[in-house]
């Protein structure tokens, strides 16, 4: 079975420092993995994905992700935060047949400024 | 969420009423989906359609019925609404090419 466990609820950073987000998953296979973004009361913005090419993928507005198959681990960074990036963030683990996906239960970004 | 429409934006229900949340595409597109977002519990999948006419059970279908009759539109149905109910809704579509899901803008439900 996969499953994917976001291991902070909630990330406090200040404007201009670094962004990490923290996702591991549990997988028999090679997953897809996914980063989405939810600005509060929006839909969810996909940000990323890695599908068994290049480890380090880049996303929109600055975020990449690394796959670490050793670590079992996908954790989301950017370099400089900004105000704009205060939302909630979901790492998603797909199925071995590519149609279902799994989500965290999230992480709440807080860029203090 | 370009090419995913959910109707209504905004519903409150007695208990016991029922309502059907619209989902519509315009890309095309064979797999939908139906999860529910409660805080602290990221999204469950409740339903989910691999392609027009076929429907199959996710994580949390109890207290809903679906329905796909074409492949544009994917419904979702409350016969007996539930306090237990009260969520945010979202239907999603796969896009290929890998497969991705992209989301439609929800549907805030409450149940009193």
């Amino acid at each position: 079975a996969q499953s994917v466990t976001q291991l902070d609820s909630h990330v406090s950073v200040s404007e201009g420092t670094p962004v990490l987000l923290r996702c591991n998953y549990s997988s028999s296979y090679s997953p897809s993995l996914f980063w989405y973004v939810q600005h509060p009361n929006k839909g969810l913005q996909l940000l990323l994905k890695y599908t068994s090419a290049a480890t380090l993928v880049k996303g929109i507005n600055g975020f990449e992700a690394e796959f670490k198959k050793s670590e079992t681990s996908f954790h989301l960074t950017k370099p400089s935060a900004h105000m704009s990036d205060a939302a909630e963030y979901f790492c998603v683990v797909s199925s071995n047949t590519g149609n279902q996906f799994y989500f965290g239960t999230g992480t709440s970004l807080t860029v203090i400024p | 969420n370009a090419g995913v429409t959910q109707t209504p934006k905004f519903q409150v229900l007695k208990t016991g009423q029922s309502m059907t949340l619209q989902c519509a595409q315009d890309m095309n597109h064979n797999s939908m989906y139906w999860y529910r977002q409660d805080p602290g519990m990221g999204l469950r999948l409740i339903y989910y359609s691999a392609s027009e006419g076929t429907t199959d059970k996710g994580e949390v279908p109890n207290g809903y019925n679906v329905s796909r009759l074409n492949k544009r539109e994917f419904s979702l149905r409350l016969e007996s609404a539930a306090p237990s109910q009260t969520s945010v809704y979202f239907c999603a579509i796969l896009q290929g090419g890998p497969d991705t899901q992209y989301f439609g803008p929800g549907t805030r439900l409450t149940v009193l």
